[in-house]
């Protein structure tokens, strides 16, 4: 399979809770970059780092990257109703291939 | 919006036909990719387009092919279609050449019976 491992699979939270999803890989990575689904429409880009960045923000959004253990964090602040769609990390592997995770379903209850 | 355009939105077929997805890219945007979505495989990376070269290639079946042509949009064409060709077909391009965001169209469900 091309696909990395993303936990959890599936995430239901209140409003105004915090998601944190997390995405592990095992070969190295250039960038990683997270992206959203809405039911059965286009990914939209999020956020992206590099591998030699630790941390970024972006509004209510934070990732963390550690490449000592492959893994990287989607942290969503303060969550909204809006929020609740599919989230998938993507990774740029050798031979530039952008390569998506199993994505997590997250749903945010008003 | 993200500025990329798949045509059709969705295609029924039957098994053993052949159909052409197509695709124009966001404006500027040089690279090409296309994408399979389905339940049980998730989303998986076919093939990447940039300028009109073959840059990347993914799991792509032999029954399947792309191109990209001279103003920059590309075509998947799908052959001996099967039950398990049923999937949404995503196209995405993005600026460079590879490592930066992708910008994705909406898609087209594939629906083989």
């Amino acid at each position: 399979s091309q696909q990395g491992e993303e936990d959890p699979q599936a995430l239901s939270i209140q409003e105004g809770e915090n998601a944190t999803m997390n995405c592990s890989y095992k070969t190295s990575i250039n960038n990683l970059q997270w992206y959203r689904q809405n039911s059965g429409r286009g990914l939209v880009h999020l956020i992206l780092i590099r591998s030699n960045e630790r941390e970024k923000h972006s509004g209510r959004l934070r990732v963390t990257l550690d490449t000592s253990k492959k893994s990287s964090s989607l942290l969503i602040t303060a969550s909204r109703a809006a929020d609740t769609a599919s989230y998938f990390c993507a990774r740029l592997e050798y031979g530039n291939k952008l390569v998506f995770g199993a994505g997590t379903i997250l749903r945010v209850k008003s | 919006d993200s500025g990329v355009t798949q045509t059709p939105k969705h295609l029924i077929t039957a098994t053993g036909q052949r159909v052409t997805l197509r695709c124009s890219p966001r404006s500027g945007d040089l690279s090409v990719y296309w994408y399979q979505q389905s339940l049980d495989q998730g989303l998986q990376f076919l093939i990447q387009y940039y300028n009109g070269e073959e840059r990347a290639k993914g799991n792509i079946l032999e029954r399947f092919s792309a191109q990209q042509f001279p103003d920059l949009h590309s075509e998947l064409n799908l052959s001996s279609l099967e039950l398990g060709d049923s999937a949404l077909y995503f196209c995405a391009s993005s600026v460079g050449a590879g490592g930066s965001p992708l910008h994705f169209g909406n898609g087209t469900r594939l629906t083989v019976t």
